[in-house]
């Protein structure tokens, strides 16, 4: 069974720039999460899509950073323009939740390494 | 809102030596869940607890989730070189907002 893809791996951007990256989760998986790890800490939930919907976006700094999911499979994470304090690690995870299930296992992608100079 | 600590932060063990890492929340946790993150790798899933005062094992590893649902631990027994990585454990209030990661323990093994 293919894992969680991302790409790019690697992002080198200069602040007040754009950058995408792109998630494709399980197959059947019908919940992805974006998260933003800083070097040394733990992994900070972005948004959390089920199928196409948002479930939750409340730590997602909509000013410069928007998530979508369109069509419920892939998702596509974006800033605009990017700050030097969003050099990070993105990672993206999907799982597969079964009926009254909140959460459970989540499968995380490679991640994409964004600096911003 | 919801914080979840852990404690140690570091923890440097000779091969062969136990190592504990304890997570602590701020209010009571619907569930929590383990992961290890290998240096430079991904976080990979462990276990799930949900029960008050579950305990679980996975072979020299044992997981335990407090009696009031707002502590977890986990326990290795006899590390190996193969140990080394973060431990973070994260949680979801009762109130089904805010997964939270912790900082994560940062275990080294000297063979």
């Amino acid at each position: 069974e293919a894992g969680v893809a991302q790409s790019p791996r690697y992002k080198i951007i200069e602040k007040r720039q754009s950058v995408a990256f792109w998630c494709n989760p399980i197959s059947g998986h019908a919940t992805l999460y974006w998260y933003q790890q800083i070097l040394g800490q733990g992994p900070k939930l972005l948004i959390q899509f089920q199928n196409n919907g948002v479930v939750d976006d409340s730590q997602l700094p909509k000013d410069r950073f928007s998530a979508e999911r369109l069509k419920g499979v892939d998702s596509t994470l974006k800033i605009q323009p990017a700050k030097l304090e969003d050099s990070a690690v993105y990672l993206c995870a999907s799982s597969n939740l079964g009926e009254g299930e909140a959460y459970n296992e989540q499968f995380f992608g490679p991640g994409t390494r964004l600096t911003v100079l | 809102g919801q914080q979840v600590m852990q404690i140690p932060q570091y923890q440097h063990v000779q091969e062969g030596e136990d190592f504990t890492t304890y997570c602590n929340s701020s209010t009571t946790l619907s569930n929590i869940q383990w992961y290890k993150q290998r240096p430079g790798g991904h976080p990979v899933f462990l276990i799930q607890l949900v029960k008050s005062g579950e305990v679980k094992k996975q072979k020299r590893l044992t997981f335990q989730f407090g009696e009031a649902k707002k502590n977890s631990s986990l326990h290795i027994t006899a590390t190996q070189t193969t140990d080394v990585g973060t431990y973070f454990c994260a949680g979801i209030d009762n109130y089904g907002q805010n997964f939270v990661f912790g900082p994560g323990t940062r275990l080294s093994v000297l063979p």
